[in-house]
């Protein structure tokens, strides 16, 4: 059974530019979450979406946005992007909220 | 706001001995997890721990929930460099389970 996959695994953009990340959840599972990992900060949940609609959001400004689809795929978008926003970006999936949650390898966000 | 707190943030032991990893949550919560993490990877899930004197084990790793005293712990039993990465505990609060909010991290070091 595939895990979760994410894509791309890095990622190099540079100050005000946007970017879109996008996370397919294990199959069947319904809900996905996504966070922001960055040595000062930790890991942080930035948002969560169960059939398609966000169930939860995190305190990050609007420049992060996020939607799913029908099929559960996410995606995760940061405009203007600051140099702030160099992290890894993971997404987790669970069959429904609050199941335990799978982590994909993330992606690795770099910003010059 | 549920805070996380995570104690000791770096652990340096040898193969063979034992240790604890405390992971101390400020307000009532649903669910407390832990997972590991090697270096640049992803998160992979330990232990999920549901209700107060819940006890789980595996290999040398056991995780114990108190939450009265809003206490987890991670046991580790007789060390093996194997055993080498960083292990986070995260908790759910009640109503926003998939909302989690993670301790800093535990970066532990096996030595031979």
């Amino acid at each position: 059974k595939a895990g979760v996959t994410q894509t791309p695994r890095y990622l190099i953009k540079t100050r005000g530019q946007q970017v879109t990340l996008s996370c397919s959840p294990i199959s069947g599972h319904r809900s996905v979450s996504w966070y922001q990992q960055t040595p000062g900060q930790g890991l942080q949940f930035l948002f969560e979406y169960f059939s398609e609609t966000q169930r939860n959001k995190g305190n990050f400004p609007g420049r992060f946005s996020g939607r799913q689809f029908s099929n559960s795929r996410s995606e995760m978008n940061v405009s203007t992007l600051e140099l702030g926003d160099s992290a890894l970006y993971l997404c987790a999936s669970s069959l429904e909220p609050n199941q335990p949650q799978h982590f994909g390898d993330g992606t690795r966000l770099s910003i010059l | 706001e549920l805070k996380v707190e995570q104690n000791p943030l770096f652990l340096s032991m040898q193969e063979g001995k034992n240790y604890t990893i405390y992971c101390n949550y400020s307000t009532t919560s649903d669910r407390l997890y832990w997972y590991r993490q090697d270096p640049g990877k992803s998160l992979e899930s330990l232990f999920v721990l549901l209700s107060n004197g819940a006890v789980k084990q595996e290999g040398r790793l056991m995780a114990s929930l108190d939450t009265k005293a809003r206490l987890s712990t991670l046991h580790i039993t007789a060390a093996v460099h194997d055993l080498s990465a960083t292990y986070f505990c995260a908790v759910g609060k009640i109503g926003t389970a998939s909302k989690l909010t993670f301790g800093t991290g535990t970066r532990l070091q096996v030595t031979l």
